[in-house]
Formats: structure tokens, C-alpha cells, sequence
């Protein structure tokens, strides 16, 4: 079984720039979840789709981030523009129902982001 | 305000002891608790998940209790190896325990020496 793949793995920006991020879950995986990892620090959740309804969105910073996930399978990241602060990776991760329960979620490599 | 911490000192180890990693929080009443691995450059795995009416959960040389009246959480690495160094991260269910919402402690790096 494949897992969550993520793309680009890496990309450097000047800050004030727009960066889009990619993902695309497990086949079948109804749940999928966006995370803001510093370095230090554990993933932070921004956003958490169910199909291609939004279920959480509290912690994404919606004056310069926006995510997307049309036909409920592969879904977007973008941060338009980026900060300095954003430089952190960037995990998806999904789950095969709605994440409830302590359902596993399995997570991509992330995309390392690095705005100078 | 609520907090989950973990040590966030690195655990240096001899290969064949224990190592035991905390995770403390407060201010929540997590249905469920889960434990994952991450290695460098990697995202987090899933190792093991205890639920709040379970004192202890074990998967072959691991295991993990959940004190919830201490609101705490201990991770056992029994007879550990070079392999098992990683970074280890707890993570509790923020919401009702019905809507996958996790979240995650800082971690702790764990170093095994031979």
C-alpha cells in the first residue's frame, strides 16, 4: 500500500513570496490533516478535511494561508505571502474514516520550507 | 492554558537498559493518548494508543500506562537498541475524543549507545 506522498520535499523562498504544497493520501483515506512542524517542536494542526469538507480550521492563519481539497482526494497548501516564521515542515497525514477514536493517522515525509 | 510537555532534554541510554519517556499535561481530559515515532527527515509513525479507562498498553518491548488522575503518561523501551533512536512524540486527543484533533508534545530524542 502506498503511503501519503508530499511534494516539492524542499523549497527555499524570499519572504513576501506564495508557496504551494501538495498531497496526496492514501487511497480511500476520507480524513486528511495539514501540520505546521518547527523545528523543536511537535506538528501543529492547521487544518483537517473530512472528504472535501473542512472539520477544523481554528489554527490556520487564514489572512495568509488557505488549503483546499476538491473531489476529496488530493488536496493544497498555499501561503501567500510568506513570513519568515513560516519556515517549519510542513506535514499531511491521513486517516481512513474521521480520525475519531484514536484512529492511526499516518503521516507523508513533509515538505521542508525555508523563507529567507 | 492548557500544555502538553515532554522532556525536551535528550535521553542518552546504554544499549539493553530501559528507557522511559514522560508526557505530562494539563487542562484536558483526553479520551485517548497515542505515541509516534519520528526520525529525521520523516514524519511521525504510529506506535501505540491507550484510552483513559487503561492503565497500561504493551507491543513487544514497548509499553505505556496512562495515570489520568496525575495526567501523565510513562513510554517504556524495554532491552532498547542503537535502532530505537528517534525522537519520540505523545499526542492527546484535543477534542471529544470523535474528531481525530491531536496534539502533540514537543518530544523527546531519544539516543541509544552501543
Amino acid at each position: 500500500e502506498a503511503g501519503v506522498a508530499q511534494s516539492p520535499r524542499y523549497k527555499i523562498i524570499e519572504k513576501r513570496q506564495s508557496v504551494a504544497f501538495w498531497c496526496n493520501p492514501i487511497s480511500g483515506h476520507a480524513t486528511l490533516y495539514w501540520y505546521q512542524q518547527i523545528l523543536g517542536q511537535g506538528p501543529k494542526l492547521l487544518i483537517q478535511f473530512q472528504n472535501n469538507g473542512v472539520v477544523d480550521d481554528s489554527q490556520l492563519p487564514k489572512d495568509r494561508f488557505s488549503a483546499e481539497r476538491l473531489k476529496g482526494v488530493d488536496s493544497t497548501l498555499k501561503i501567500q505571502p510568506a513570513k519568515l516564521e513560516d519556515s517549519a515542515v510542513y506535514l499531511c497525514a491521513s486517516s481512513f474514516t474521521s480520525g475519531g477514536a484514536g484512529e492511526t493517522q499516518y503521516f507523508g515525509p513533509g515538505t521542508r520550507l525555508l523563507v529567507l | 492554558s492548557q500544555k502538553i510537555e515532554q522532556n525536551s532534554e535528550a535521553l542518552n541510554i546504554q544499549e539493553g537498559k530501559t528507557a522511559t519517556l514522560t508526557c505530562n499535561y494539563t487542562n484536558y481530559s483526553p479520551a485517548y493518548l497515542q505515541w509516534y515515532r519520528q526520525d529525521p527527515g520523516r514524519g511521525p509513525v504510529f506506535l501505540l494508543l491507550i484510552r483513559e479507562n487503561e492503565k497500561e498498553k504493551r507491543k513487544e518491548r514497548l509499553k505505556v500506562t496512562f495515570d489520568t488522575t496525575l495526567k501523565q503518561s510513562l513510554f517504556h523501551i524495554t532491552a532498547s537498541q542503537p535502532a530505537d533512536s528517534a525522537t519520540y512524540l505523545c499526542a492527546l486527543d484535543a477534542g471529544s475524543g470523535n474528531t481525530g484533533k491531536l496534539i502533540f508534545g514537543q518530544g523527546t530524542t531519544l539516543q541509544v549507545k552501543p
